[in-house]
């Protein structure tokens, strides 16, 4: 257990729907990364949080969103959903903003129908 | 922006021999390289990192190397038993202004085979 951790598990939904998920970082991690796993594919990077602040965006559709709020735990929003945005969606945290290990969480997998 | 290439994709060895995986970046800006290991339908796990100051490090039977010039590293594993069978994935990352991106690669498939 990397003591990162994600809400939903799993998320049934249809195309055209919106779907928030929830990570919550580490004890004393203030950096928060959202990255999309398709099927038999690597790790996309979407985008970076540090402290509440975005610090860098990946290859995050314009339709996809996220924040980080006071408490430090961040959401990432998917609206418009289309098939292909099924997919697994893990955060990981870490401590400070570059260059430093990053704890995955268990994921959420997204099933858009 | 940073490319990461990594191979093989798949990899067969005999339980006990050797396993190496070596990945090739093109942003001479990258110098962190984590290795995160992958079982089935779990989470990545970062199992070794190294940074662009050190050539070589080594954690018991796992060993990681980084040519800055050539701009590839590599994962070396010895001594490889079934419980290693998973995907790794490699990764290069730069900070630019405190801004870090963070490129993986596509992932190899090691089986061990007992």
């Amino acid at each position: 257990d990397s003591g990162v951790t994600q809400t939903p598990k799993h998320l049934i939904t249809a195309t055209g729907q919106r779907v928030t998920l929830r990570c919550s970082p580490r004890s004393g991690d203030l950096s928060v990364y959202w990255y999309q796993q398709s099927l038999d594919q690597g790790l996309q990077f979407l985008i970076q949080y540090y402290n509440g602040e975005e610090r860098a965006k990946g290859n995050i559709l314009e339709r996809f969103s996220a924040q980080q709020f006071p408490d430090l735990h961040s959401e990432l929003n998917l609206s418009s959903l289309e098939l292909g945005d099924s997919a697994l969606y893990f955060c990981a945290s870490s401590q400070r903003d570059t260059l430093n290990e990053q704890y995955f969480g268990p994921g959420t997998r997204l099933t858009v129908t | 922006g940073e490319n990461v290439e990594q191979h093989p994709s798949t990899l067969s060895v005999q339980e006990g021999d050797s396993a190496v995986i070596k990945c090739t970046y093109s942003d001479s800006a990258s110098n962190y390289f984590p290795w995160y290991k992958q079982e089935l339908g779990k989470r990545p796990q970062l199992i070794i990192d190294i940074r662009s100051n050190v050539g070589e490090k080594k954690d018991q039977r796992i060993a990681v190397t980084l040519n800055k010039t050539a701009k590839h590293f590599s994962l070396h594993i010895t001594e490889t038993q079934p419980e290693d069978s998973a995907v790794y994935f490699c990764a290069a990352s730069s900070d630019s202004g405190g801004y870090q991106k963070v490129t993986f690669g596509t992932g190899t498939k090691l089986q061990v085979i007992p």
